[in-house]
């Protein structure tokens, strides 16, 4: 079945630092990938999504993730974190023909000032 | 430019009451869903609606029943509300094969 595994809980880094989040998809065809974040109250905004093609990918707030195939892993990353980046961040995937997400657990983030 | 709103925001229920909780969005898409989250879990799917006139359970239906009033409208109703039902309900929209949902706020209930 597919599944998606956020396996940090909660990373704490410095406020300047470099963050990667990590995310692993399990299924044998390439699915479509996203990254969502969620502010504390709200609900949940799209940070950038993968379909096909470059396998880096841009998206809001400086946010940026890698497609790895061979590691069926899609990893967001961030040079440098501000403290309203804090917030939980969850990736996603989803057949080409299902219409569905699948969601992961979540990772939470905080900023060390 | 609403998107998706929901109400109420929060709720407090006693066990065995009944309770609608609505979805609404401008943005003329065909499908809605509703999402709980649970701390350490995710978003689970409840119901979704891939179209007007359509309804499908999701991974955790149990207890909930949904109606899609129109393509506007998607309502999650809990019939006899129980503690496990205590969450944060989230309502999304998307339209299209890239399925890039669009979230409400959420409505945050407690049933006691």
């Amino acid at each position: 079945a597919q599944s998606v595994t956020q396996p940090d809980i909660h990373i704490t880094v410095s406020e300047g630092a470099s963050l990667e989040l990590r995310c692993n998809y399990s299924y044998g065809a390439t699915p479509y990938l996203f990254w969502y974040v969620q502010s504390p109250g709200q609900g949940l905004q799209l940070l950038l999504k993968y379909f096909s093609g470059d396998t880096l990918v841009q998206g809001i707030k400086g946010f940026e993730a890698e497609f790895k195939r061979s590691q069926s892993s899609f990893n967001l990353r961030k040079p440098s974190v501000h403290w309203s980046d804090a917030a939980e961040y969850f990736c996603a995937s989803k057949y080409s023909s299902a219409s569905k997400i699948i969601f992961g657990s979540g990772t939470r983030l905080s900023i060390r000032p | 430019n609403a998107g998706v709103t929901q109400t109420p925001k929060f709720q407090v229920l006693k066990t065995g009451q009944s309770m609608t909780l609505q979805c609404a969005q401008d943005m003329n898409h065909n499908s809605m869903y509703w999402y709980r989250q649970d701390p350490g879990m995710g978003l689970r799917l409840i119901y979704y609606s891939a179209s007007e006139g359509t309804t499908d359970k999701g991974e955790v239906p149990n207890g909930y029943n949904v109606s899609r009033l129109n393509k506007r409208e998607f309502s999650l109703r809990l019939e006899s509300a129980a503690p496990s039902q205590t969450s944060v309900y989230f309502c999304a929209s998307s339209e299209g094969v890239e399925n890039i949902q669009y979230f409400g706020a959420g409505t945050r209930l407690s049933v006691l």
